[in-house]
């Protein structure tokens, strides 16, 4: 099936700075992105759909300046957050849609802030 | 209502036994529908598409009532492999063409 790499799989940073998630799709071009977050024992929540070459779509209660979404090839989208925040802590899934209408998901980024 | 929901469970089965998960929505309009498996700390894995005649891969069979808006998961001779965490997910134009995921059911499968 088709591969989407996420970067970093894990990191851990201090209150109020920014970190950048990487989403690639490796072997097919992606139109549109997904970007999730999962807490604890919840289930995957939206946070917003990447369009190549236009702005996000954020879901409601989704701060769009605090997660700011780039995507600027068919291959590449990325979600900055920040300003991070303790309760900003949670596993963050990209997914990227291909021209089936398949979805495939990225191995996830666990963020973790002091 | 939630959009997707699940029993949270966890079912704990002793290998081999036959162990069945269902999945209600709320948007009748839905028009595709999936079994993701999500492993501890891990991303969603497909499983399997749910098709309204009902459909079968191995020891899965899934089972789509859209007049009940009701999905099923059957999972027959149970693994240890078996134990994750089951996602039911559907999706709608009218969600945007978006996926909708349950909470998720808890299957452990024990020796």
């Amino acid at each position: 099936g088709a591969v989407v790499s996420q970067h970093p799989s894990w990191v851990i940073c201090k209150s109020g700075t920014s970190v950048k998630i990487e989403c690639r799709s490796l072997d097919f071009q992606a139109t549109t992105m997904f970007w999730y977050r999962q807490f604890p024992k919840q289930s995957l929540m939206l946070m917003a759909t990447s369009n190549e070459g236009s702005k996000a779509t954020y879901e409601q209660g989704v701060e769009k300046d605090k997660f700011l979404i780039n995507h600027a090839s068919l291959t590449l989208s990325t979600l900055t957050v920040t300003s991070a925040h303790p309760e900003d802590s949670s596993f963050y899934i990209c997914s990227a849609r291909n021209s089936s209408d398949e979805q495939f998901f990225g191995p996830g980024t666990r963020l973790t802030v002091l | 209502r939630k959009e997707v929901e699940q029993d949270p469970g966890p079912f704990n089965v002793p290998e081999g036994a036959t162990v069945a998960f269902n999945c209600t929505y709320s948007n009748s309009a839905s028009q595709s529908f999936f079994w993701y498996r999500q492993d501890c700390r891990k991303e969603p894995k497909l499983l399997m598409s749910v098709y309204s005649s009902g459909n079968e891969d191995g020891r899965f069979t899934a089972q789509l009532n859209r007049a009940s808006q009701y999905i099923s998961l059957l999972i027959r001779d149970s693994k240890l492999s078996d134990s994750a965490t089951y996602l039911c997910v559907v999706n709608s134009m009218e969600y945007g063409n978006k996926l909708v995921f349950g909470a998720g059911t808890i299957l452990r499968v024990k020796s």
